[in-house]
């Protein structure tokens, strides 16, 4: 157990539903991520926050919109995906925003597939 | 900017033997590097990380070499086990970005029994 729970575990959805995803930590860290990793690439950052503040926006499309209610807790809302959003998606967290200084620790993910 | 390059995606390895994952950088300025792991079904976990002062760093059956010459990065795991099986990515810092991490591709380790 890392301490950052994700669900759901698996997801599956046609491009005009809306689905979310939830992260949890219990590690009394400060900062959380999502991040996107899809087949033989590298890890794709998409948001951070800290103290419940977006600090970074990767060039994410809008059609993803993350949402951070207090430290403990991050949403991934999703709504008209594209096939190519097929992915993983991880949620980490550290103590400080700062992935270059602190060790991440990640959940299991939410492997979503868009149909 | 910052590009990382695993030498090669899957590595076999007989159980019991050293395994070494290698990973090349481009930006000479780098100076955080790190490795993690990622299990079938897991999220990657935090191994082994580096600063640039240092050119060897060991732990627990596991010791990262830098070399900043060559601009490159090892992972040396001693006497492999089956539980060593797994991705292993290296992730550098670009020195650009207070949040980014530059990641590779990743290494797939394979335990021969």
């Amino acid at each position: 157990e890392t301490g950052v729970t994700q669900t759901p575990r698996h997801l599956v959805m046609g491009m005009t539903n809306k689905k979310s995803l939830k992260c949890e930590q219990h590690l009394g860290h400060n900062a959380m991520y999502w991040y996107k990793q899809s087949a033989k690439k590298p890890l794709e950052l998409m948001f951070v926050y800290s103290l419940e503040e977006r600090v970074e926006n990767n060039s994410v499309p809008s059609r993803f919109s993350p949402e951070c209610p207090n430290s403990s807790h991050l949403f991934l809302h999703l709504h008209t995906l594209q096939p190519e959003d097929s992915a993983l998606y991880l949620c980490a967290s550290s103590q400080e925003p700062s992935p270059t200084n602190e060790k991440l620790f990640f959940g299991s993910g939410t492997q979503l597939s868009v149909l | 900017g910052e590009s990382v390059g695993l030498h090669l995606p899957t590595l076999s390895v007989q159980e019991g033997d050293n395994s070494i994952i290698n990973c090349a950088y481009s930006n000479s300025a780098s100076d955080y590097f790190i490795w993690y792991k990622q299990e079938s079904g897991k999220g990657p976990q935090f191994i082994i990380d580096i600063r640039s002062n240092m050119d060897k760093r060991q732990g627990q059956r596991v010791t990262v070499l830098l070399n900043k010459t060559v601009k490159h990065l090892s992972l040396q795991i001693a006497a492999t086990q089956p539980g060593d099986s797994a991705v292993y990515f290296c992730a550098v810092d670009p020195m650009d970005s207070n949040y980014q991490l530059i990641w590779g591709a990743g290494t797939k380790l394979i335990i021969k029994p």
